[in-house]
């Protein structure tokens, strides 16, 4: 179990499909990451948010898009992914950005 | 550019100890963390060291040398749950943007 959730655990979406990956911290925590990860491979970072504005965007495609409604919540909007997209979607947060990260649970995605 | 190294694979068995080295050349340097994870999981946080010197916490301690860019996680007593794999992680000079090794899978063996 970790302190940070991420909904839904497991999503299976076309080409054409809109979804979005939720997560929800409620540690306090004032920094806020999306990480993408492939099998045996490191996590990426994607997005990191701190103080609820996007402070880092590591030049991920525009049909990933991110939001952070308030401190304890963080979206990852999803449209026109590519099978390639396919992967371990993880949320992190963290005191603040010098601090340890911890990770939820991860929301598996496959791209029919 | 970031370098992170890690050995690929460590074999060892229970009750034994089990050294995992990390060297690491980074613009910048915020501190060093280690992460547990086991297959089909997330990362979970071991430790952090900012530093130098040795940082203990139960069964696990890990080891900073800045000026050696050189880390190491000390497992104790080792058991069949401790088979997953270990990941160093740098905080270089931009803060939260962390650079991973590519891991460690480690096997304890009964």
């Amino acid at each position: 179990d970790t302190e940070v959730t991420q909904t839904p655990k497991h999503l299976v979406m076309g080409m054409t499909n809109k979804k979005s990956l939720k997560c929800e911290q409620h540690m306090g925590h004032r920094a806020m990451y999306w990480y993408k990860q492939k099998a045996k491979k490191p996590p990426e970072l994607m997005f990191v948010y701190s103080y609820e504005k996007l402070s880092i965007n590591e030049s991920v495609p525009s049909r990933f898009s991110p939001e952070c409604p308030n401190s304890s919540l963080l979206n990852l909007h999803l449209h026109a992914l590519q099978p390639e997209d396919s992967a371990l979607y993880l949320c992190a947060s963290s005191r603040d950005r010098n601090q340890p990260q911890h990770f939820g649970d991860g929301t598996r995605l496959s791209i029919l | 550019g970031q370098n992170i190294d890690q050995p690929t694979e460590m074999t060892a068995t229970e009750g034994a100890i089990v050294q995992i080295n990390c060297t690491y050349q980074t613009s910048g340097f915020n501190g060093l963390f280690w992460y547990q994870q086991h297959a089909g999981e997330a990362p979970t946080f071991l430790s952090y060291n900012v530093l130098d010197g040795l940082e203990e916490k139960g069964r696990f301690s890990s080891f900073l040398s800045r000026s050696k860019g050189y880390s190491y996680l000390l497992l104790k007593e080792l058991q069949m749950k401790d088979s997953a794999s270990y990941l160093c992680a740098v905080l270089g000079s931009t803060l939260g943007r962390l650079y991973f090794g590519r891991g460690t899978q480690l096997t304890v063996w009964p």
